[in-house]
């Protein structure tokens, strides 16, 4: 199955401020998810990223706010914008490895706070 | 549509006991099933999944799930528990004819083995 490094791992941000989560994945993959785990809370996806266009944002979230890359088939990233102590979550991306694989592969997420 | 309930947010069962973690799901069509498990600070590990075929399932760390398609549920189970097992353990589905779309999951319920 593919391996994913996501980075950084924490960061504490000061509100108004922006950070940007990468995903290198050692495989190539069509569809990269990108996740949000509010404290105590199960996952809520944000958005789809597919290579080559733009992705595609779930209700309640918007391009503004987490505005995602995807410049190649094994790379990602997301940047939570202008961040205020609600965006503090744990984000995590996800891939489908392979051509007709079934399982889903999580990165190790990164646990944000802002204060 | 696509949804997963967990309906117990917290379990809790004695060490070397039998433990339940409950699922159950709706789909359109049929379901491909996870389970994964989240421990304190980590991301989040595959457990197991369904697919097809025969109906228990067996994963990691001697977890095992049942799928039962008339109950629409796909409970997770394990004969002897241990204290390491406590985590958050999360239900999720995907429609088996939706192509690669992202997982659904379920809130989450916390497992608790004391000793």
């Amino acid at each position: 199955s593919a391996v994913i490094s996501q980075k950084p791992s924490r960061d504490i941000c000061q509100r108004g401020t922006s950070l940007t989560i990468q995903c290198q994945v050692d495989s190539q993959v069509t569809m990269m998810f990108w996740y949000r785990q509010q404290p105590g809370q199960s996952l809520t996806l944000i958005a789809t990223a597919n290579q080559g266009s733009e992705a595609t944002y779930e209700s309640g979230f918007v391009i503004d706010k987490f505005p995602i890359s995807r410049p190649n088939l094994t790379f990602s990233t997301l940047t939570v914008s202008n961040m205020s102590p609600e965006d503090s979550s744990i984000y995590l991306c996800s891939v489908v490895p392979g051509q007709g694989a079934v399982g889903y592969t999580f990165g190790s997420g990164t646990r944000l706070t802002v204060v | 549509a696509q949804s997963v309930a967990q309906p117990e947010d917290q379990v809790n069962v004695a060490e070397g006991n039998p433990l339940t973690v409950k699922c159950t799901y709706s789909v359109s069509g049929n379901p491909y099933l996870f389970w994964y498990v989240q421990y304190p600070n980590r991301g989040l590990q595959f457990l197991l999944k369904y697919i097809t075929g025969d109906n228990l399932v067996k994963g990691s760390y001697g977890f095992e799930a049942e799928f039962n398609k008339s109950q629409t549920s796909f409970h997770l189970k394990k004969p002897s528990a241990l204290v390491s097992d406590s985590a958050l353990y999360f239900c999720a589905v995907r429609d088996m004819g939706s192509g690669n779309t992202p997982l659904v999951f379920g809130k989450g319920t916390r497992l608790s083995v004391i000793a």
